[in-house]
């Protein structure tokens, strides 16, 4: 069955603390993979779109990559302001899309 | 505007009542997704358009929700007889469509409908 897993669930970190989430995913057929950014009571919001594996794409603290079964988004020396839900997403042949379940991110000041 | 509307922005009905939920999208875009988001779950696809034509329909939960969508543009999700577990923010997204190859697919999300089912 096509999954995609986000990991952590949950991630506190100090302000300037680097970390990196996760997301894994097992659908065939992949066309390309999104990461977005929700806060609280609104619309996902796209950050970028990876298209094939070894590609990079990077907007201020954050740094998507793609690998064949997985991305990661790294944030570096992250400010509150950082703090929101994100999301990624896998476009399949078929005009699908599978959505993992998010990473909560709090920064702490 | 230059986003993704929907409206209404919150719709709290009874059991058993019909709702429908609008969505407009991005002027010129041809695709047009709706997804639903419960509490602390991940985004549930529900269908999705082409123009006016959906060609895939497996998301829909049950034979109580419908869509449609008109002159390529508005799209509206009707949810029939509605139960407490309809309960759930109604997402719309819209993206400029396949004919641009595969970076045309890059969605925009309107803000949502909270619906409350009592």
């Amino acid at each position: 069955e096509d999954q995609v897993t986000q990991s952590p669930e949950a991630l506190r970190l100090q302000e300037g603390e680097s970390s990196s989430l996760n997301c894994s995913y097992t659908v065939s057929g992949l066309r390309g993979l999104f990461w977005y950014r929700q806060d609280p009571g609104k619309g996902p919001e796209f950050l970028f779109t990876l298209y094939s594996a070894g590609e990079e794409k990077e907007k201020e603290r954050l740094k998507a990559t793609l690998t064949k079964k997985e991305s990661f988004l790294h944030i570096t020396a992250p400010k509150p302001e950082d703090s929101a839900t994100y999301l990624c997403a896998v476009f399949q042949t078929g005009n699908q899309f599978y959505f993992g379940t998010g990473t909560s991110l709090t920064v702490i000041p | 505007g230059a986003g993704v509307s929907q409206s209404p922005s919150n719709k709290v009905t009874e059991k058993g009542k019909d709702v429908e939920l609008r969505c407009d999208p991005i002027s010129g875009h041809t695709a047009l997704y709706w997804y639903r988001q419960s509490l602390g779950q991940g985004l549930e696809f529900l269908i999705y358009f082409q123009g006016n034509s959906a060609p895939d329909k497996s998301g829909l939960p049950s034979d109580r929700f419908s869509a449609e969508r008109t002159g390529g543009s508005v799209s509206t999700l009707t949810i029939q007889r509605t139960q407490q577990e309809d309960s759930a923010v109604y997402l719309c997204a819209s993206s400029p469509g396949t004919s641009g190859g595969p970076r045309q697919e890059t969605q925009y999300f309107g803000p949502g409908t909270r619906l409350l089912v009592l």
